[in-house]
């Protein structure tokens, strides 16, 4: 049974344009949301997360929104750029598990230059 | 710079041998956890420890085993190797209670088992 769903694999977007990466989560429990990069040969890194809480966070280029009563949220880009071509993992946890995050199955994003 | 190091980048084995994969941080951390990754299925959650020789099994533990004798390390071995574990395999650290953003990954072993 997958909780954290990235239902499409890959997106190819311009240089300059949004990029919008999504992700769905079945279970109700999780109350905070994260989104890490990975680069070929590399670990992935964290890149912006967002609590239960809020349905809006930014962090320069980055911004997520989450919809809590659709159980999805959603990665913003913009402008997009070259460097953004990574896989891009959508996580989801619960305070009370102990920090146990579980991984959608991760969309590979190609930015056009 | 914190790190989370892997032993090896890559590594071939035969099918049936024991492997063991190491994993070392320097930050002190209280939870670590073994992934693998693999096409289409993202990362999958082997096994986890919170503290020096406790394990708990994560969402496919079946072939694998894993050992933490010292906080900085945790090891994943498998018992004897197999085709199917071919693969990326990820180790990760956070602090306890740490919320996601505290993961710290290493940087992959690509096994191959033939």
């Amino acid at each position: 049974d997958q909780q954290v769903k990235q239902n499409s694999p890959s997106l190819s977007v311009q240089e300059g344009r949004i990029s919008i990466l999504n992700c769905d989560y079945t279970n109700s429990m999780f109350d905070y949301f994260l989104w890490y990069k990975k680069y070929p040969a590399e670990g992935p890194t964290f890149l912006i997360s967002i609590s239960s809480i809020k349905d809006k966070n930014e962090d320069g280029r980055f911004t997520v929104f989450l919809n809590k009563s659709a159980k999805h949220l959603s990665l913003h880009i913009v402008p997009s750029q070259p460097g953004d071509s990574a896989v891009y993992f959508c996580a989801a946890g619960n305070t009370g598990a102990n920090s146990k995050l579980t991984f959608g199955k991760g969309i590979t994003l190609s930015v056009r230059p | 710079d914190v790190k989370v190091t892997q032993s090896s980048r890559y590594l071939v084995k035969r099918t049936g041998e024991k492997v063991f994969l190491e994993c070392v941080q320097d930050m002190d951390h209280e939870n670590m956890f073994w992934y693998r990754q693999d096409p289409g299925l993202g990362l999958r959650l082997i096994y986890f420890s919170y503290d020096v020789k406790m394990k708990e099994k994560g969402d496919i533990p079946e072939g694998y085993s894993v050992s933490r004798e010292k906080k900085e390390r945790f090891s994943l071995i498998l018992e004897s190797a197999s085709t199917n574990q071919t693969s990326m395999y990820l180790c990760a650290s956070s602090l306890q209670g740490a919320r996601g953003y505290g993961y710290t990954f290493g940087s992959g072993t690509r096994l191959t088992v033939v």
